[in-house]
């Protein structure tokens, strides 16, 4: 049972859909997290939220829109995606930005048809 | 910046020890952690060690340190086929900063019964 629940585990789009993952964590916890791990390829950090407000944006395309409402919940609304978009997002939460360990949820796993 | 580097692909037989290696970059990593992922899982902290520490030992996990050659690995005592996973290192650079942590690509461990 992980503290970062993540919704839905699956999701298969067409280019043309819009569709939004959620993230909850459980842990208290300030910072929020979203990765992108794709195979064969380092996991890639795509946005990061501080108590509510975006500290990051990895140069991700703007086809990929974060919302954080609050410190416990973050979305990623997605819209008219590629192919080659698919892949595992991982939300991850910490304490705070410095020297505190990340926790993962089990991801979303995205297939864009 | 941080480049962390690991070998691709372990493979033991159950009972056996197992070592898997990391190479990084930055040496004011300030932490330096060990995450497990399992097949359709997101990525799970198994451990971490403070960089003024040359060894770590949590029941059959032992990490070790060598700053002076920016060398980290992860000794699993008495493996068993539940250790079957991709591991991954990573450090963080600039001061801690979590959002700068940086994984290796993970080494995919394979025992063998």
């Amino acid at each position: 049972e992980t503290g970062v629940t993540q919704t839905p585990r699956h999701l298969v789009m067409g280019m043309t859909n819009k569709k939004s993952l959620k993230c909850e964590q459980h842990l208290g916890h300030n910072a929020m997290y979203w990765y992108k791990q794709s195979a064969k390829k380092p996991l890639e950090l795509m946005f990061v939220y501080n108590f509510k407000e975006q500290t990051e944006n990895n140069s991700v395309p703007s086809r990929f829109s974060p919302e954080c409402p609050n410190s416990s919940h973050l979305f990623l609304h997605l819209h008219t995606l590629q192919p080659e978009d698919s892949a595992l997002y991982l939300c991850a939460s910490s304490q705070e930005l410095g020297n505190t360990p990340l926790h993962f949820g089990n991801g979303t796993r995205l297939t864009v048809t | 910046g941080e480049d962390v580097e690991q070998s691709l692909f372990l493979s033991v037989r159950e009972g056996d020890s197992s070592v898997i290696n990391c190479t990084y970059t930055d040496s004011s990593s300030t932490y330096l952690y060990w995450y497990k992922q399992e097949p359709g899982a997101g990525l799970q902290l198994l451990t971490y060690i403070f960089s003024n520490m040359d060894m770590k030992q949590d029941q059959r996990l032992t990490v070790l340190l060598n700053k002076k050659d920016k060398h980290l690995s992860l000794r699993i005592a008495d493996t068993q086929t539940g250790d079957s996973a991709i591991y991954f290192c990573a450090g963080c650079g600039h001061g801690g900063a979590t959002n700068k942590l940086i994984f290796g690509t993970g080494t995919l461990l394979a025992v063998q019964p």
